[in-house]
């Protein structure tokens, strides 16, 4: 079983509040992702990072930002939250070369 | 670039129906390819992989093959059950020296029914 995790899994939060959330593993892997499901299903990767202080932007823009301060620790955060940004979000880890990633079970954000 | 087609759902079938999925990809040298499955309200969670030409990936009766030269991995299972009924995710994996790239195809749903 998979040892990532996502907080909170439901989040339903004003306009213009301020949300982090959060995910950590606990499998020593180096590559973390942030996708971002439409209710359509599809998968969008909108952040990465191959390290501690590696981050890069994904396929789809976005206005949240993450950090990776610790290797186990990848949260997302969005300063001023908006009703576009209501969607279900999913953290992934993966180890080193083409290894398969491991999801956490989601957040729900609805921002109205 | 890497892409990941998938065929569109939704998929309804009877239990013990026999199931198909078809996906073929897109991709330059040698990737790995990946199924996953997502049940309502969760992550999404890897049911099987193969990781070089004609290998087979199994897990709970699902079945896919490594098919380099038609670039396909179809998913099958002989006989469905209800709770099969999820929305399953055909994916590739490619990478070199410290970059890997992970493309997944749009998702289909399946629904079996009793």
């Amino acid at each position: 079983e998979a040892d990532i995790y996502q907080t909170p899994r439901y989040l339903v939060i004003g306009t213009g509040k301020k949300i982090t959330l959060e995910c950590s593993q606990t499998m020593g892997h180096d590559k973390m992702y942030w996708y971002q499901q439409d209710p359509g299903m599809e998968l969008h990767l909108i952040h990465y990072s191959y390290g501690v202080n590696s981050t890069e932007k994904g396929d789809l823009s976005s206005e949240s930002t993450v950090s990776r301060i610790r290797t186990e620790h990848f949260p997302l955060t969005l300063e001023s939250a908006r009703p576009s940004h209501t969607s279900q979000y999913l953290c992934a880890s993966s180890q080193a070369g083409n290894t398969e990633a491991f999801f956490g079970q989601g957040t729900r954000l609805t921002v109205v | 670039g890497d892409s990941v087609t998938q065929m569109e759902g939704p998929v309804t079938l009877s239990e013990e129906a026999f199931l198909t999925i078809n996906c073929t990809y897109t991709a330059t040298g040698y990737p790995s390819l990946f199924w996953y499955v997502q049940y309502p309200g969760e992550g999404l969670q890897l049911l099987l992989k193969a990781t070089k030409a004609d290998d087979k990936g199994s897990n709970k009766g699902f079945e896919a093959t490594y098919r380099k030269e038609t670039t396909s991995f179809h998913l099958e299972k002989g006989s469905v059950q209800v709770s099969d009924s999820a929305v399953y995710f055909c994916a590739l994996s490619r990478g070199s020296g410290g970059y890997q790239k992970v493309t997944f195809g749009t998702g289909t749903k399946l629904q079996v029914i009793p």
